[in-house]
């Protein structure tokens, strides 16, 4: 099974409502990234946050990481139609270099 | 400043043929990335080389595909004798430390007839 899993799978809202999407993983991480991807091109990093870490902010994005819970969180708020693609989550599980990304979710904002 | 290039964007081979998937990193970044993407999934991770060595090939299948990043020229990703399985987006990405975000191409589609 996948090591980030990411939920919803899809998710389809109104211009201007908040987004957040959730990430799972099974093992110790080192950092865990997000994603977004648009139809047709390649990932584009979002934001980095340490295990150390419990939030972080980058414009209309906030994300959380609880480690107890092994899970993060993805918070778009005032949301545009722009921000319409899938968002990844992609982990460092203790010592290794590799990410391993999950299904994603596939986010729709409505005009 | 150029992102990561590859090309071509599409690719279509018949069934037995090779496929060739070349990759520019970013001006600067010595660590490159293979990964295969099929619809509606994540990426997997397929390769990870840095300049004239292969760091780490456990997500390439050992038969078939092949994957190198010489010290002058693009990282290329090889196919040989490729099958409709291998019908996928390839995507690479770059970064100039392994502990660093990684930054993508817009892919390589190959459709095998």
């Amino acid at each position: 099974s996948q090591q980030g899993e990411e939920d919803p799978q899809a998710l389809s809202i109104q211009e201007g409502e908040n987004a957040t999407m959730n990430c799972s993983y099974k093992t110790s991480i080192n950092n865990l990234q997000w994603y977004r991807q648009n139809s047709g091109r390649g990932l584009v990093h979002l934001i980095l946050i340490r295990s150390n870490e419990r939030e972080k902010h980058s414009g209309r994005l906030r994300v959380t990481l609880d480690t107890s819970k092994k899970s993060s969180s993805l918070l778009i708020t005032a949301s545009r139609a722009a921000d319409t693609a899938s968002y990844f989550c992609a982990t460092f599980p203790g010592g290794s270099y590799i990410p391993t990304f999950g299904r994603g979710t596939s986010l729709i904002v409505h005009p | 400043n150029a992102g990561v290039m590859q090309n071509p964007r599409h690719l279509v081979r018949r069934r037995g043929q090779e496929a060739r998937l070349r990759c520019s990193p970013m001006k600067g970044h010595s660590h490159v990335y293979w990964y295969r993407q099929l619809p509606e999934e994540g990426l997997k991770f397929m390769v990870y080389l840095q300049k004239e060595n292969i760091i780490d090939e456990s997500g390439m299948p050992k038969e078939r595909f092949s994957a190198e990043f010489p010290k002058e020229g693009p990282s290329i990703l090889r196919i040989q004798q490729v099958v409709r399985g291998d019908s996928a987006a390839y995507f690479c990405a770059s970064s100039w430390d392994s502990n660093q975000p990684q930054h993508f191409g817009d892919g390589t589609r190959l459709s095998i007839l």
